[in-house]
């Protein structure tokens, strides 16, 4: 079945610095791809989110990448700070319907 | 404007009995999901629903039946629960259908325990 790869599935960076989460989708024909953030104890929250016909998109601290030839797309956050730490997914699209997730990323920032 | 809520918050069950998770939303939305949660795996869509009195299946559907009676509740059931169900469920929706740029609201979560 359709598949979405995430890497890697925990990530320590220093605060202040960058943090890249990468995944990979298997279905050609997924036109969108949100990433999602949960805090502890909480339900995942949109934070970003590009379409197929688009290769960047930026929001303040985060971007978003997509090469929709590899089939690969990238969340990044650039000068971490402490309220970054949670747990990141990747999810593309495979029907009108249905999103298929990653199995997430574990984003701790050292002080 | 409260979201989404779910009930109950945690839940401890016996193999073999069932139960019924209670989903909530209060945004008027059009589709509503059932995804369960498990360490390691991200997020598994259970069921789905496009409208009031709708339901269709999503990657995980055996041993879960649900209904959505009412445009702003979607019930997820587990008729006999085994320990492989042992999970923490999440309640989503969305306004727009999960192909849309469109982000998917979801609840608090339900842990569930099966012994």
């Amino acid at each position: 079945g359709e598949n979405v790869e995430q890497h890697p599935s925990t990530l320590s960076v220093q605060e202040g610095d960058s943090a890249v989460i990468k995944c990979t989708y298997s279905d050609s024909a997924s036109n969108y791809f949100p990433w999602y953030k949960q805090e502890l104890g909480k339900g995942p929250q949109l934070i970003i989110d590009i379409r197929s016909n688009v290769g960047e998109k930026k929001d303040q601290r985060i971007a978003v990448t997509l090469n929709k030839t590899a089939k690969h797309f990238s969340l990044h956050i650039t000068e971490t700070q402490p309220e970054d730490s949670a747990v990141y997914f990747c999810a593309a699209s495979i029907s009108n319907y249905q999103l298929i997730w990653g199995a997430g990323t574990k984003l701790i920032i050292k002080p | 404007n409260a979201g989404v809520t779910q009930t109950p918050k945690f839940r401890v069950l016996k193999t073999g009995q069932s139960m019924t998770l209670l989903c909530a939303q209060d945004m008027n939305h059009e589709y509503m999901y059932w995804y369960r949660q498990d360490p390691g795996m991200g997020l598994r869509l259970i069921h789905y629903s496009v409208g009031e009195g709708t339901t269709a299946k999503g990657e995980v559907p055996d041993g879960y039946n649900v209904s959505r009676l009412k445009k702003q509740n979607f019930l997820l059931g587990l008729e006999s629960a085994a320990p492989s169900q042992t999970s923490v469920y999440f309640c989503a929706s969305s306004y727009f259908p999960a192909s849309s740029p469109d982000t998917q609201y979801f609840g608090p979560g339900t842990r569930l325990t099966v012994l």
